[in-house]
């Protein structure tokens, strides 16, 4: 597509649910990265995707979260039992095949009540 | 481990104004440098690329500048304007990795 797609973008769940947020990177871009944004705060990296290879998950925060890329292409980030902290603007972003240059996606704001 | 940091953390100017907003990283060895743009409830939007052989970039009002030696980067605001107003990132690319800075809030009051 024309950019980096996310869905949803907003998502209110209760605590101990699990959600899964979606990523659809610009077609063509072998790399694939999730940040998460807390309130009034910068980004912190969550997970890394390169291609084949296997991904960088030294960002995860724990063993609730997990991502997975499909193809190639469409990522899907979960999160599993829900806790308040974890409410944040997930975002998702692309990049070419040695450009590293990010185009990010408008994210996901996530509330967990 | 990268650490960016970025000062002011909050700027106000009077519309018109010539301002400058800083990025410092800790560990030279990047592979560039980008600076995004985000607005309230938005995702980032990126302005200026510098790789790190580069010194400088500009694109229309904007004028970014690389110092690697230093760990330094500095984005330049010509004229600014009201439309101007969002939070300002620097990310630093180095190992597979964008590190971020935190962020310089922007208003420009007419």
């Amino acid at each position: 597509g024309a950019g980096v797609s996310q869905s949803p973008s907003n998502k209110v769940t209760e605590k101990g649910k699990d959600v899964e947020l979606r990523c659809d990177p610009i077609s063509g871009h072998t790399a694939l990265y999730w940040y998460r944004q807390s309130l009034g705060q910068g980004l912190e990296f969550l997970i890394y995707f390169q291609g084949n290879s296997a991904p960088d998950k030294s960002g995860l925060p724990s063993d609730r979260f997990s991502a997975e890329r499909t193809g190639g292409s469409v990522s899907t980030l979960t999160i599993q039992r829900t806790q308040q902290e974890d409410s944040a603007v997930y975002l998702c972003a692309s990049s070419p095949a040695g450009a590293n240059v990010l185009t990010f996606g408008a994210g996901s704001r996530l509330t967990v009540l | 481990k990268q650490e960016v940091t970025q000062i002011p953390a909050a700027l106000s100017v009077p519309e018109g104004e010539n301002l400058v907003l800083n990025c410092s990283f800790t560990d030279s060895a990047i592979y560039n440098l980008q600076w995004f743009r985000q607005d309230p409830g938005k995702g980032l939007t990126s302005l200026l690329l510098i790789q790190s052989s580069q010194r400088e970039q500009t694109s229309g009002r904007l004028n970014a500048s690389l110092d690697k030696s230093s760990g330094r980067s500095t984005l330049y605001i010509a004229a600014s304007q009201p439309g101007d107003s969002a939070t300002y990132l620097c990310a630093v690319h180095n190992f597979n990795k964008f590190y971020f800075g935190s962020g310089t809030k922007l208003n420009v009051k007419p």
